[in-house]
């Protein structure tokens, strides 16, 4: 069985500051782990994932997220923060194969100018 | 580009009736999903599909049913709407492979109803 917990249903930042995303998982087998962007009244788009290989992953916006087995973490920074990435994140795991993915909540990201 | 469409942005329906989200990709993907997103609850799985005519319940199937008859086509039916249905739906697909791909979202439908 597999599950996300993100902590923080809210986190507000000022605009430049560090943004800090945080997702925990617990899987029984190797995980896939992705964070996706959901944009008001949008679809949820990929921001990033790890599936093997290298433990930091760089996504788009500037988006990176660290892969730590050892912490069973795949925590979401961004060095400094921007109005437009107002929005909700979404932290998901799966495994290998065709097995559907489990999302996390969500954390809505608030930025204040 | 992978493209989701969902037939609808917004629709308004009456308890009882009986409601069609139509869900429709253009990337010959096997896989297609359907979840719904309320706040506080993020995305509840409720149906997904491996391929034509196959389908499996995920986490939250009750009081919906699906249909996939054509490959590109995935359909969500809510045989009597109730109040309780009203939501954001959300229909995503990947591609079938021995990894875990990434799923590519459409733009939701959210369903009021009354």
């Amino acid at each position: 069985a597999q599950s996300v917990t993100q902590l923080g249903s809210h986190v507000s930042v000022s605009e430049g500051a560090l943004v800090l995303l945080r997702c925990n998982y617990s899987s029984s087998v190797p995980p896939y782990l992705f964070w996706y962007v959901q944009y008001p009244n949008q679809g949820l788009q990929l921001l990033l994932k790890y599936t093997t290989g290298a433990t930091l992953v760089k996504g788009i916006n500037g988006f990176e997220a660290e892969f730590k087995k050892s912490e069973t973490s795949f925590h979401l920074t961004k060095p400094s923060a921007h109005m437009s990435d107002a929005a909700e994140y979404f932290c998901a795991v799966g495994g290998a194969g065709n097995t559907p993915l489990v999302f996390g909540k969500g954390t809505r990201l608030s930025v204040i100018a | 580009d992978v493209k989701v469409t969902q037939s609808s942005r917004y629709l308004v329906k009456r308890t009882g009736e009986k409601v069609f989200l139509e869900c429709v990709q253009d990337m010959d993907h096997e896989n297609m999903f359907w979840y719904r997103q309320d706040p506080g609850l993020g995305l509840r799985l409720i149906y997904f599909s491996y391929d034509v005519k196959m389908k499996e319940k995920g986490d939250i199937p009750e009081g919906y049913s699906v249909s996939r008859e054509k490959k590109e086509r995935f359909s969500l039916i809510l045989e009597s709407a109730s109040t309780n249905q009203t939501s954001m739906y959300l229909c995503a697909s990947s591609p079938r492979t021995s990894k875990q791909e990434t799923q590519y979202f459409g733009p939701g439908t959210r369903l009021l109803v009354l």
